[in-house]
């Protein structure tokens, strides 16, 4: 298992430019989120997904646009890029919210993956 | 929302010391606390967590307490080594579809050899 991946490691861009990060899981977690970590703020949350097709702001949603199209992968887009993006971003996934037997699991062990490191000049 | 707090935000000890990191939450519907490690360039780690109905929980020379009435709860390393050097984050969460962590700002703890 590669657990998280994440592409690329590190970006440089330009105020006004778009891209997306890469986010993928072999684990076959229904859940998936976004955050940012910047100095001295711990993670904060920027979008997740419950499961394909389902996705939901967290508190730091402005600027930036996702899909959840298949279970394994999670693409965050920006969508014109400005200076105070300029953060490293983790993508994490953990196990689905329900067991087999329909109960909700207190388990709740989110992976993380390596992270993108993003400036925005 | 919840609103976590983390004290100190850099801790140095000398090897062999302990180390306790104090976070505290707001939400009292919170019921489930992890703690993160981070090294450098990596992502976080699960090293370990504690559910509302505990309230210590011990694995190796790591310990984590919580105490929900007042809202607290605190990592314990004993015998610490220069290979626990790291940023520690403590976070809390609900236990609904939502699944979202709300973190601490981090403590960068400095094991000296």
């Amino acid at each position: 298992n590669a657990g998280v991946t994440q592409t690329p490691k590190f970006q440089v861009l330009k105020t006004g430019q778009s891209m997306t990060l890469q986010c993928a899981q072999d684990m076959n977690h229904e859940y998936m989120s976004w955050y940012r970590q910047d100095p001295g703020m711990g993670l904060r949350l920027i979008h997740y997904s419950v499961g394909a097709g389902i996705t939901d702001q967290g508190e730091v949603p402005n600027g930036y646009n996702v899909s959840r199209s298949t279970t394994e992968d999670f693409p965050l887009r920006l969508l014109s890029a400005a200076p105070s993006q300029t953060s490293v971003y983790f993508c994490a996934s953990s196990d689905p919210p329900f067991s087999r037997e329909g109960l909700m699991r207190s388990y709740n062990e989110q992976f993380f993956g390596p992270g993108t490191r993003l400036t925005v000049l | 929302g919840e609103n976590v707090e983390q004290h100190p935000s850099t801790l140095s000890v000398q090897e062999g010391d302990s180390a306790v990191i104090k976070c505290t939450y707001s939400d009292s519907a919170s019921n489930y606390f992890p703690w993160y490690k981070q090294e450098l360039g990596k992502g976080p780690q699960l090293i370990i967590d504690i559910r509302s109905n505990v309230g210590e929980k011990k694995d190796q020379r790591i310990a984590v307490t919580l105490n929900k009435t007042a809202k607290h709860f605190s990592l314990h390393i004993t015998e610490t080594q220069p290979e626990d050097s790291a940023v520690y984050f403590c976070a809390a969460s609900i236990r609904t579809g939502r699944r979202a962590l709300t973190f601490g700002s981090g403590t960068r703890l400095q094991v000296q050899p």
